[in-house]
Formats: structure tokens, sequence, C-alpha cells
């Protein structure tokens, strides 16, 4: 069974700050990773996705994430925070399709506000 | 126009009645998802549809069906609904050639169940 946490439920960050969204995975297999972002009254959209190769996976809008498998962790972090950048952000998890198809289980979201 | 997307965007129902949310895509895509998003709860899998022919259960099927009607339709009932069934739906949907893809998802149903 695969579970995703993300630490924080709510962060809140200055415009032009760092930001940092954690996220911890449980996975049997070799996990792919995924974060989406969901602005008010949208559906999601994909920030990024780790599958294989390279582990630090760079995303749009410059958002990035590192997959750390001894830390079972793909954080998502941005240098600057904008204003536009206020939303909530969902960390998710698949294996591989031949163990698990496509079924993705996701975190319990993460709200980021951004302060001027 | 947006490439999957889901009827109606907003709809209130008493307790008992039956009701569909439709999804749509225009993507090509073989696989398609329902979803439903409560506050503090992330997204649940609902039910899954590889193809026409391959509908499968989700963590959280109990109270719903489905239906594939074509490659680009996935109808999710809610045969007699219920105010826990108040949320967030969302439909997505992914390619399906045997690897693991992002999915894409439509813009949601807003359900209320009064």
């Amino acid at each position: 069974a695969q579970s995703v946490t993300q630490l924080g439920s709510h962060v809140s960050v200055s415009e032009g700050a760092l930001v940092l969204l954690r996220c911890n995975y449980s996975s049997s297999v070799p996990p792919y990773l995924f974060w989406y972002v969901q602005y008010p009254n949208q559906g999601l959209q994909l920030l990024l996705k780790y599958t294989t190769g390279a582990t630090l996976v760079k995303g749009i809008n410059g958002f990035e994430a590192e997959f750390k498998k001894s830390e079972t962790s793909f954080h998502l972090t941005k240098p600057s925070a904008h204003m536009s950048d206020a939303a909530e952000y969902f960390c998710a998890v698949s294996g591989p399709w031949k163990s698990s198809g496509d079924k993705l289980t996701f975190g319990t979201g993460t709200r980021l506000a951004v302060r001027p | 126009d947006a490439d999957v997307t889901q009827t109606p965007r907003n709809r209130i129902t008493k307790t008992g009645k039956r009701i569909m949310l439709e999804c749509s895509q225009t993507k090509g895509h073989d696989r398609m998802y329902w979803y439903r998003q409560d506050p503090g709860l992330g997204l649940r899998l609902i039910y899954y549809s590889f193809d026409v022919k391959d509908i499968n259960k989700g963590e959280i099927s109990d109270g719903y069906s489905v239906s594939r009607q074509a490659q680009a339709k996935f109808s999710l009932s809610l045969e007699s609904a219920i105010p826990n069934q108040t949320a967030l739906y969302f439909c997505a949907t992914s390619e399906g050639t045997g690897v693991t893809y992002e999915q894409y998802f439509g813009p949601g149903t807003r359900l209320t169940v009064t």
C-alpha cells in the first residue's frame, strides 16, 4: 500500500521568501511522485513529476522538487514566492504501472498563503 | 476549449435523490477516474476505468456507480444521495499504454446534498 504525508496543512510565507512544502511517502515499490497545484475554483494542474532518472525535478512556475529515497521525501521548493503562488498543493504517489496501475494516492494538501 | 469537462459545475440536491455527474474528454485518453475532495482529506479515488470494458472500484466506491459510455465519456451516479456525499468531485484522465502517466483533471463539480 502507498501513502503520502504532507506536513503542515497551512504554510504562510512573505512575497520573495523561500517556499518549502514537505512531502513524505510510503511505497513498497519504486514510487512515481507528483506535485499538483489547485488554484481557487479550479481543478488540479500538474506542477512536476518524478518517475526515474534525475532526482532533482524542475516544474512549471519556478518550482522544483528533489526525490530522496533514503529520506522517503519529495519536498517542493521555490526560491522566491510570488503572490500568484497562493493555492493548495497536493503531493501524490503512484507505483509503476505493472504493480499498481495508474492509481494515485494523494496527500491531504498544503494551503500556501503569500503575504505582501 | 477545455480538454476535460464536467457537468454540472454546481449542483444542489436533496437526500434520496438520484443524480448523475458527467465527464467528457477530448484528449483521446483511455483511462478515466472519478475522485472526491473533502477539506483536510485530499482527493480519494471513487472509480477508475482503463477502457470502455474495464471499470474498477476505488477506495470509496460505496454509494456510487459509474458508466463508461464511450472512450470520451465517464459518468458518476449517486443512486440515493446522502448529506455526507457533499463534496467536490473531480474527473481525471491519463494515457493508457502500460506506463504510468500523470493525470489531467477537470474543473470539478461542487455537489451539495441537503
